[in-house]
Parts: structure tokens; C-alpha cells; sequence
């Protein structure tokens, strides 16, 4: 089983909609990142959360995570075609990171 | 805003051959690591490198990879004898300080073929 897990592995919204991506880690988190990928592209940071209970927020992304479940989810208000691509959750595993599977954004406009 | 930077974008060769994949890390950064992504997988850690050692590296990173800081802007990673597994997009990152809530900046990353 993957040491990070997404969920979903894909979704498809219609533009306005409001989505949420999960990343369930199976050990316990120092810190959890959320990157956004374009197909074939470099890495883009969003957020990092340090603490269990934080909450993070930029423009319509707002990422939360949960220590005790060691869970986090990223939730995107009115969805627009400039939110699609790849979501990546990533934890801190001693200096290195380790990430889940990816979910992949499409918004229909 | 400053940026990791990567060149190639992409590159071509064939099994067996040598390539060298070059990685600008943001000035200030000490810290420094290679990741790669196969076609619709995770992206996956290779090495991290501090004051010009390896600090870590993973079972990927076999004999065949090597990395160096040979000036004091580059970082680059080797491959000796390319395979066709080894086609991925490689991914440098660089950071300021090691450890939890360390935001690691990404390059665009090098899409390598091995043909």
C-alpha cells in the first residue's frame, strides 16, 4: 500500500463547482505540502501545513490538515479552467519528500 | 521572483550513453535534491545533497547515478550507462534549510528519452 494516498484518482467538475482532494498518509506527518503539477511540467508549490487544526488559504484553494487522522484535504471554491492539472500531496520524510499518486483536475468550463 | 532553473528541457540519447542533467538551485539554498517522475507515476526521491555530500539517496540511486556541485551555482546529475528505464522527467529542487516545513522549490524538469 502507498505510504500517501490520494483520493480521488481523477476528477472532472463543471467550472463554478466546488471539489475537495484527500491525502491520507499511513504515518504520521511533520508537515504536509501540496504541490500543483501541468502535464509534463515542473512542480508548483501551494501550501504547506505545519500543525494539526491549520488551515491555509490562497485566492480559491484552501488546504487543511488533520494530525490526529493524518489526513489532509485541499478544497477549491468555484472551480475554474486555471485549476486543472495535478494535485500532489507531500509529507516530510527526514529531509526527503515523499508523495502520493496525484490527483488529476479537469474543469469543464 | 527567484526560481530553479534546468537545462535541457529535453533530451534524446541512446542506451548505454552518458548524460549529464544540469540544475540551477536558487542562490541562498544549501540544500539540494534530484527526484524523477516515470510517465504516470509518482514522482520519486533520488538523492538530496548538503556541503557537497550526499545526505541521502534512495534504492534507485544505484552506481550508475552520481551527482556534483562543480561550481558554486551548478548541480548536476550523472547517469554513466542510460537504460530504458531510466526515461522519466527529472526534477531538480533546492531549499533553504532541511527538514519539516522546508518548502523544497521545484525546477520545470528534464524529460529524458532513452531510446
Amino acid at each position: 500500500s502507498q505510504e500517501l494516498e490520494q483520493s480521488p484518482q481523477s476528477l472532472i467538475v463543471q467550472e463554478g463547482k466546488n471539489l475537495t482532494i484527500n491525502c491520507t498518509s499511513s504515518k504520521t506527518l511533520y508537515g504536509l505540502y501540496w504541490y500543483k503539477q501541468k502535464y509534463g511540467e515542473g512542480l508548483i508549490f501551494l501550501m504547506m501545513l505545519q500543525k494539526g487544526g491549520e488551515e491555509k488559504s490562497h485566492e480559491k484553494i484552501t488546504a487543511k490538515l488533520d494530525e490526529k487522522k493524518q489526513q489532509s484535504s485541499l478544497h477549491i471554491t468555484a472551480s475554474q479552467p486555471s485549476h486543472a492539472g495535478i494535485y500532489l500531496c507531500g509529507a516530510d520524510r527526514n529531509g526527503k519528500l515523499i508523495f502520493g499518486q496525484g490527483t488529476t483536475l479537469q474543469v469543464k468550463p | 521572483e527567484p526560481e530553479v532553473t534546468q537545462t535541457p528541457s529535453h533530451q534524446v540519447t541512446q542506451m548505454g550513453q552518458e548524460v549529464i542533467l544540469r540544475c540551477v538551485p536558487i542562490s541562498n539554498h544549501l540544500y539540494f535534491y534530484w527526484y524523477r517522475q516515470i510517465l504516470g507515476q509518482k514522482v520519486e526521491f533520488l538523492v538530496s545533497f548538503y556541503n557537497n555530500e550526499i545526505s541521502e539517496k534512495s534504492e534507485i540511486f544505484d552506481d550508475q547515478f552520481s551527482v556534483e556541485r562543480p561550481d558554486g551555482s551548478n548541480f548536476t546529475l550523472k547517469i554513466r550507462s542510460t537504460k530504458l528505464e531510466d526515461s522519466a522527467m527529472y526534477f531538480c529542487a533546492s531549499s533553504e534549510r532541511v527538514g519539516p516545513y522546508n518548502e523544497q522549490f521545484f525546477g520545470p524538469g528534464t524529460r529524458l528519452t532513452v531510446l
